[in-house]
């Protein structure tokens, strides 16, 4: 178990610029998660993933970002023009998918600073 | 859609206190509950959760919480708390097992002075 890794650990980008963040499961993990989290509050879903299917999109999530699992290993989440409301942590999570002893786990996330 | 309200923002204990955290949550169906914790410059991670069963789960490092479907609430406890167990607590549901989707609440941070 070497843990869900996230790249970069933290991006600066002007408002407008596009950003990608790139997320990597525990391998044996089907499900793959994406979070944001600003300060003073707790995680928010914006989307899940079962192997390479996108299964759930949150509404709050805008036409602006968008996410993939290729070949249901890695993931990337891409924000285009962003805002300075987008300044947040994003956060990756991995679980098995097992109904009935899921639980998740997650990287140490990606602190993405819009200027 | 559902919802979670943790009700203290801030707690500040010595040493040796007993803890208690709430954890409201808005859903009239069956749920699936989970504490997870975050201690200083690490990442999120689970403490202990709530499928069926046995109402009284126990996590790891000595929490356990109490589900009471009457009150929708899953409150977390520790009879005595250390230092190191200062940490940001989060609540969490998910309402349909085979959905991904959890649901967090905004979070309690705990200090615990030595």
């Amino acid at each position: 178990d070497t843990g869900v890794s996230q790249d970069p650990r933290h991006k600066i980008t002007k408002r407008g610029q596009n950003v990608t963040f790139r997320c990597d499961p525990i391998s044996e993990h089907n499900r793959l998660y994406w979070y944001r989290q600003t300060l003073g509050q707790g995680p928010e879903f914006l989307t899940y993933f079962q192997n390479e299917a996108q299964l759930e999109k949150s509404r709050l999530l805008s036409d602006r970002f968008s996410a993939e699992r290729p070949k249901g290993s890695f993931s990337t989440l891409e924000i285009q023009r962003t805002e300075q409301g987008d300044s947040a942590m994003y956060l990756c999570a991995s679980s098995t998918g097992q109904s009935t002893n899921e639980k998740l786990f997650f990287g140490s996330g990606t602190q993405l600073s819009v200027l | 859609a559902q919802s979670v309200s943790q009700h203290n923002h801030h707690v500040i204990l010595s040493e040796a206190a007993s803890l208690e955290l709430g954890c409201n949550y808005s859903y009239g169906g069956t749920v699936n509950l989970f504490w997870y914790v975050q201690y200083p410059g690490q990442h999120l991670q689970l403490l202990l959760k709530y499928f069926s069963g046995d109402p009284l789960v126990k996590g790891i490092k000595g929490f356990e919480a109490e589900f009471i479907k009457s009150k929708f609430s899953f409150n977390l406890r520790k009879p005595s708390v250390q230092w190191s167990d200062t940490a940001e607590y989060f609540c969490a549901v998910k309402v349909d097992t085979n959905a991904g989707k959890s649901t967090f609440g905004d979070g309690t941070t705990l200090t615990v002075k030595p």
